[in-house]
């Protein structure tokens, strides 16, 4: 069965600094990775889709690659500001619906 | 302009209550799907509808009943609620079964049985 980890499981940075989140899938088949962003309260917001043929994908100061030999994203924030902070969800659409992994709280502080 | 949007996004009624939770999706996608997100906030999977057919039914207690009467909508009722159905329920839709050109997530709707 499908598992997603996500690491570390919060994370506090001073404004200004790069950052990178991991994800890791226990199964090899992956077909698309999305990366979402959450905040408090509030729904899932897509920041950027890999599909199965690519690597990665650049959205502004965000990028995120895709390592399917050996099962592994990492989301790559670029000078992080305050407006960042909210927990990052990685998930692994696979051969099934979307599994998520347990997310990313991140706190960036001005 | 709201790609999936659900309705109520907030929902408070008592125990051994029957409530519904609706959901629409202006997409054109042929796949849906009802999410739920714990108090512990992680997501899991409860159903997926693919052109109005049940395809995914992931050990969900059947005091759930998901409706679709057509692609664009997913219903879902809820009999004889129970504390721990106290949950943030998502709704999301992809353009096919494998999702390959992503998901795209409802606002949510916040249900808490008192």
């Amino acid at each position: 069965k499908q598992e997603v980890t996500q690491i570390p499981a919060a994370l506090s940075v001073p404004e200004g600094e790069n950052l990178v989140l991991n994800c890791s899938f226990t199964d090899s088949a992956i077909y698309n990775l999305q990366w979402f962003r959450q905040d408090p309260g509030k729904g899932l917001t897509s920041l950027l889709l890999i599909q199965s043929s690519q690597r990665e994908q650049t959205s502004g100061r965000l990028n995120a690659s895709l390592d399917k030999s050996s099962g592994r994203s990492t989301l790559y924030i670029a000078a992080s500001q305050p407006g960042d902070s909210a927990t990052y969800l990685c998930a692994n659409s696979g051969n099934t619906p979307l599994v998520f992994g347990k997310g990313t709280r991140l706190s960036v502080i001005a | 302009d709201t790609a999936v949007s659900q309705t109520p996004k907030y929902l408070v009624t008592q125990m051994g209550n029957d409530k519904s939770i609706k959901c629409e999706q202006n997409l054109g996608h042929d796949t849906m799907y009802w999410y739920k997100q714990d108090s512990k906030k992680f997501l899991k999977i409860m159903f997926s509808y693919n052109n109005k057919e049940l395809i995914i039914n992931e050990t969900v207690p059947n005091r759930f009943s998901p409706k679709s009467p057509d692609k664009a909508h997913l219903n879902l009722h809820i009999n004889s609620l129970e504390l721990g159905d106290s949950a943030v329920y998502f709704c999301a839709s992809s353009q096919d079964m494998t999702g390959g050109r992503g998901y795209t997530f409802g606002s949510g709707t916040r249900l808490t049985v008192v």
